[in-house]
């Protein structure tokens, strides 16, 4: 298995620009977790979902943040409008009925 | 002005010598941990878990203790490598499936 994808693994925008962060889980795992990687804050959860559906949002900052799963193998965090301060590397993560976590690689997002 | 951020407990060890990384959690109904390993430049990797009704478990060169009583969880690395060198996070599981993240720290391995 290739393990949790992540694309892209560098975005570079402006701000007041809308950012999709992209996510494809392993095959067979049925929740998925967006985090955010800061130096100020560490590693926080955004969102996850079980079976395609939000369980738990309450880490999504503000309403410019959405978080969709439309079906199995795939999901979108997207920002719009971007911010400064939403420069971070974004994690997705995939795990199966144990709650142990599959991390991706990343993306290193800059807002300029 | 001089932004802020996380400062991360450090840990030196000389390459051959024993880790231990410790973390104290926050809730005393997380049935579940885990300890996680983030190199530079990549997602956390799973290292090794345990589950509340344990108070030890061993893998290969690492060793995690629960100690509920006092809410303290531990990492032991047995001769450490220079591959060892990481960001290492524990996690706590608080049910129903809310998982939490330790701040980290950083294992620096030297020749």
């Amino acid at each position: 298995d290739a393990g949790v994808i992540q694309s892209p693994r560098h975005e570079v925008t402006e701000m007041g620009q809308e950012v999709t962060l992209r996510c494809k889980p392993i095959s067979g795992h049925n929740s998925l977790f967006w985090y955010r990687q800061t130096m100020m804050r560490g590693l926080e959860l955004l969102i996850y979902f079980n079976n395609n559906v939000p369980i738990d949002d309450s880490g999504m900052p503000e309403d410019r943040f959405s978080a969709k799963m439309p079906n199995a193998s795939f999901s979108t965090l997207k920002i719009q409008p971007s911010e400064p301060r939403d420069s971070a590397v974004y994690f997705c993560a995939s795990g199966d009925s144990s709650y142990e976590q599959y991390f991706g690689p990343g993306t290193r997002l800059t807002v300029t | 002005g001089e932004s802020v951020g996380l400062h991360l407990p450090t840990l030196s060890v000389q390459e051959g010598d024993n880790s231990i990384i410790n973390c104290a959690y926050s809730n005393s109904a997380s049935d579940y941990f885990i300890w996680y390993k983030q190199e530079s430049g990549k997602g956390p990797q799973f290292i090794i878990d345990i589950r509340s009704n344990m108070d030890k478990r061993q893998g290969q060169r690492v060793t995690v203790l629960l100690n509920k009583t006092v809410k303290h969880l531990s990492l032991q690395i047995a001769a450490t490598q220079p591959g060892d060198s990481a960001v290492y996070f524990c996690a706590e599981n608080i049910p129903p499936g809310d998982m939490r993240f330790g701040a980290g720290t950083r294992l620096t391995v030297k020749p």
